[in-house]
């Protein structure tokens, strides 16, 4: 089954405690992005790579961090820095970098910090 | 920065009706993109069309392009109770140099189809 996949669904935490979210894909993507998704919101870019030991922050990464030590993995990390980590997160990936591909989601990550 | 504005933000309809959403944009665009999300899910591309062209058809779908009026319309024929979802416009713009890559998402129309 080729698709990309978020653990856990649901996560939670208490404030002040940094948490990593996890996302893998065995579609042989380049690109990968995560994604942050408050009620009511569209989805904000919080970090992207398009290829191993490489990664660029997006619209809103203060207080996020990410690592790409294999092409398949793009674990996001939620510090103890971000202000308001509660939200729906979600990781996608694409062939490239480019924008004339489309961006395949995996299933997200819903956080609660409390 | 939110480049796509959705229009409505909710549509209810009836089964078997035709849902028409509506997006708007600021800047000169590369392609624009139509995403459903099921509640709580993750999101399922749908359709791409580029800035050259005008409409685009996939099974129940149609989406139209007016780049001189800077929007795009996405159009569900004949909607199932399984077309309930949030419909997302997104754009890839043209002159975004290195960002040019990167997917800017409106706010999204909920749909409820009503069986």
């Amino acid at each position: 089954d080729g698709g990309i996949t978020q653990s856990p669904k649901y996560l939670f935490r208490k404030e002040g405690q940094n948490v990593t979210l996890s996302c893998e894909q065995n579609l042989n993507h380049d690109a990968m992005y995560w994604y942050r998704q408050d009620p009511g919101q569209g989805l904000r870019l919080i970090y992207y790579s398009q290829i191993v030991n490489d990664f660029q922050k997006g619209d809103i990464a203060e207080g996020y961090s990410v690592s790409r030590e294999k092409k398949e993995s793009f674990p996001l990390t939620v510090t103890s820095a971000q202000k308001n980590p509660t939200a729906f997160y979600l990781c996608a990936s694409s062939m490239s970098l480019s924008g004339n591909y489309e961006q395949y989601f995996g299933p997200g990550t819903r956080l609660t910090v409390t | 920065s939110q480049q796509g504005e959705e229009d409505p933000q909710a549509l209810s309809i009836q089964e078997g009706e035709n849902a028409t959403m509506n997006c708007s944009y600021k800047t000169s665009i590369n392609n624009l993109q139509w995403y459903r999300q099921n509640s709580g899910r993750g999101l399922v591309h749908l359709i791409l069309i580029r800035s050259n062209e005008r409409e685009k058809h996939s099974g129940r779908l149609r989406v139209t392009l007016d780049t001189s009026k800077k929007s795009s319309s996405l159009l569900i024929t004949a909607s199932r109770a399984a077309d309930t979802a949030s419909y997302f416009c997104a754009t890839v713009d043209l002159y975004s140099g290195a960002g040019s890559y990167q997917l800017t998402f409106g706010k999204g129309t909920k749909l409820s189809v009503i069986p």
